[in-house]
């Protein structure tokens, strides 16, 4: 069974600090990984997706590398602003499975002005 | 491209009674999914549709809940006798089902039981 976490729970950074957050997955015969944005009592939006064949993939500020075979994913936020305070989840999608996605528990990030 | 769409995005109800949530995918995908999502959780895959075809159910998804999608088009969550557990954000996805296949996300249904 595919299970998905998100390290850290929480972070509160300064604004304009450069940051990671991590996401690992026990299976690596996925078919893509996707990372997105959920504001409080919102829906998701969908920020990268990245196919099981890349190493990265680059929207903005944001960054997202996978590594397959160790099961890891990262997601950078350069420059961080207070706007984007928000929980960050990824999510896998299990190798030809009809994509149905496999959260992780999320990481809640507060920007600091 | 209007977005994926739910109604109600809230319902208050109270234990044992029925409810239902609509979802209206973004046109002409033709992948639904619906998840539900508990509080500090991420969302938890329930059931799959390709078209009309309902072609995956999670264990999460027991006899009380009951999903269709009559025409491919909107689909419909329904829960009977509710229960206090079922509290939770109920959310619809929907995706065209080609190779990059990125899932856009409702606003949610938010469901309390009394």
């Amino acid at each position: 069974k595919q299970e998905v976490t998100q390290i850290p729970a929480a972070l509160s950074v300064p604004e304009g600090e450069n940051l990671v957050l991590n996401c690992s997955f026990t299976d690596s015969a996925i078919y893509n990984l996707q990372w997105f944005r959920q504001d409080p009592g919102k829906g998701l939006t969908s920020l990268l997706l990245i196919q099981s064949s890349q190493r990265e993939q680059t929207s903005g500020r944001l960054n997202a590398s996978l590594d397959k075979s160790s099961g890891r994913s990262t997601l950078y936020i350069a420059a961080s602003q207070p706007g984007d305070s928000a929980t960050y989840l990824c999510a896998v999608n299990r190798y030809n499975a009809g994509n149905m996605l496999t959260f992780g528990g999320g990481t809640r990030l507060m920007v600091k002005p | 491209d209007t977005g994926v769409s739910q109604d109600p995005r809230h319902k208050i109800t109270k234990r044992g009674q029925n409810v239902t949530f609509r979802c209206d995918p973004i046109s002409e995908h033709n992948r639904l999914y619906w998840y539900r999502q508990t509080l500090g959780q991420g969302p938890e895959f329930l059931t799959y549709f390709q078209n009309e075809a309902q072609l995956e159910k999670s264990r999460l998804l027991s006899d009380r809940f009951s999903a269709e999608r009559p025409k491919g088009s909107f689909s419909t969550l329904e829960i009977q006798r509710t229960e206090q557990g079922d509290s939770a954000m109920y959310l619809c996805a929907s995706s065209s089902g080609i190779t990059t296949d990125t899932q856009y996300f409702g606003p949610g249904t938010r469901l309390t039981v009394l």
